[in-house]
């Protein structure tokens, strides 16, 4: 069954305290490994896209790489803009169309 | 460009009616795929729809349905409505080209009492 776990579940960081957000996963078949945020109240807001392990993508301050079983978004020096929920979701062989989502963590960043 | 459009944004209905909700798409994108995201259970799959034909459904009882018009716009409906349907519920729509990435309403918030 494909399935994905996001660690941890919440994280507070204070401004410029750069970290790191998990994505793991098992899924047949990768066709592509997605990084959301979202805003309270709002839907998920695209980040990035990753298809294959050693890829790695950046916009701003948030950086997505994936392995065969992990993906990790870091970001670094962070603002309170920043402060959100990132969901991680997979797209496997089996599927069509759907994404198996992580339930996300929880990023507050202070000034 | 015009992003994925949901109406209505906040919905307030009584245990045991029906509710239809809508979705429009990004222009030239032909998959809909809708979720129900709940505090407990995050993002759940519902259904997909692609060229007006359901292609993918999630685990959930019948009183889930939806359909797809020939403009890609997608409906879903739910029937005998529960408490524990209060959720938000989401539509992606999806380009099914070379970019495989779901751009997501805002949703509609749905409040069964």
């Amino acid at each position: 069954e494909d399935q994905v776990t996001q660690s941890p579940e919440a994280l507070r960081l204070q401004e410029g305290e750069s970290s790191s957000l998990n994505c793991s996963y098992t899924v047949s078949g990768l066709r592509g490994l997605f990084w959301y945020r979202q805003d309270p109240g709002k839907g998920p807001e695209f980040l990035f896209t990753l298809y294959s392990a050693g890829e790695e993508k950046e916009k701003e301050r948030l950086k997505a790489t994936l392995t065969k079983k992990e993906s990790f978004l870091h970001i670094t020096a962070p603002k309170p803009e920043d402060s959100a929920t990132y969901l991680c979701a997979v797209q496997g062989g089996r599927s069509q169309g759907n994404l198996i989502f992580g339930k996300g963590t929880k990023l507050s960043v202070k000034p | 460009k015009a992003g994925v459009t949901q109406t209505p944004r906040y919905l307030i209905k009584t245990r045991g009616q029906q509710v239809t909700l809508s979705c429009s798409p990004i222009s030239g994108h032909r998959s809909v795929s809708w979720y129900q995201q709940t505090p407990g259970q995050g993002l759940q799959f519902l259904f997909e729809y692609f060229s007006e034909t359901q292609r993918n459904k999630g685990n959930f009882p019948g009183r889930f349905s939806g359909r797809q018009f020939s403009n890609s716009r997608s409906e879903m409906n739910v029937s005998t409505l529960e408490l524990g349907d209060s959720a938000l519920y989401l539509c992606a729509s999806t380009s099914m080209g070379l970019n495989t990435e779901a751009f997501f309403g805002q949703g509609t918030r749905l409040t069964v009492v």
